[in-house]
């Protein structure tokens, strides 16, 4: 089945400076790949999620990489702002009909002031 | 759109009783339901895989009769943890793909439900 891997675990960033979490896949029919943040006691909440037939996409300060060939997938956040600290998952939708997620380990991004 | 609710959001429960969770999805249809298990500190876990009107597939090492699962209709699947015990206290948290939504491929999770077993 699928495994994907994360790294870095924690990430601490000064304020204004960019931010880059890579993550690998082992599942090479992977079609589909989330991010999402996640504060403590919530929901996991998407913040951008790239398809396997793209290999960039951006949404204003955030944008993902793909390389399908390699198996891995990177956030980048730019102009990290104290409101971005929090818990960063990746995940992979692996083939077949399941269409169920395989989640990283996380990384806690701290922005510091 | 597309909102998953939990209930409830928060439990606590002897050791050796039975919780039941309830995910709904309050506007749209979800033919597939997902349950996750997050520990502390740790990530999402696949539990189990929940398709409505059939049973649902476990994923490795989740026993199935103590984490009963029921899709009875395409807005609502529920989890029952029977006979609880304190190391089963975690972040119990679903999700669901829906039919006739923007993006075919996002889940919608729902807010969580936080067991804890004394």
């Amino acid at each position: 089945g699928e495994n994907v891997e994360q790294h870095p675990s924690t990430l601490s960033v000064q304020e204004g400076d960019s931010a880059v979490i890579k993550c690998t896949y082992s599942d090479s029919a992977s079609n589909y790949f989330p991010w999402y943040k996640q504060e403590l006691g919530k929901r996991p909440q998407l913040i951008i999620d790239i398809r396997s037939n793209v290999g960039e996409k951006k949404d204003q300060r955030i944008a993902v990489t793909l390389n399908k060939t390699a198996k891995h997938f990177s956030l980048h956040i730019t102009e990290t702002q104290p409101e971005d600290s929090a818990v960063y998952f990746c995940a992979a939708r692996g083939g077949g009909r399941a269409q169920k997620l395989v989640f990283g380990q996380g990384t806690r991004l701290t922005i510091n002031p | 759109g597309a909102v998953v609710s939990q209930h409830p959001s928060r439990v606590i429960c002897k050791s050796g009783t039975s919780v039941k969770i309830e995910c709904r999805s309050l506007d749209f249809q979800a033919t597939t339901m997902f349950w996750y298990r997050q520990f502390p500190k740790q990530s999402l876990m696949l539990m189990a895989t929940s398709n409505e009107g059939s049973k649902a597939t476990y994923e490795q090492g989740v026993e199935k009769d103590k984490f009963l699962i029921n899709h009875a209709s395409l807005t609502l699947s529920t989890l029952t943890v029977t006979s609880a015990h304190p190391e089963d206290s975690s972040f119990y948290i679903c999700s669901a793909y829906g039919q006739g939504l923007p993006n075919s491929y996002e889940q919608y999770f729902g807010p969580g439900t936080r067991l804890t077993v004394t």
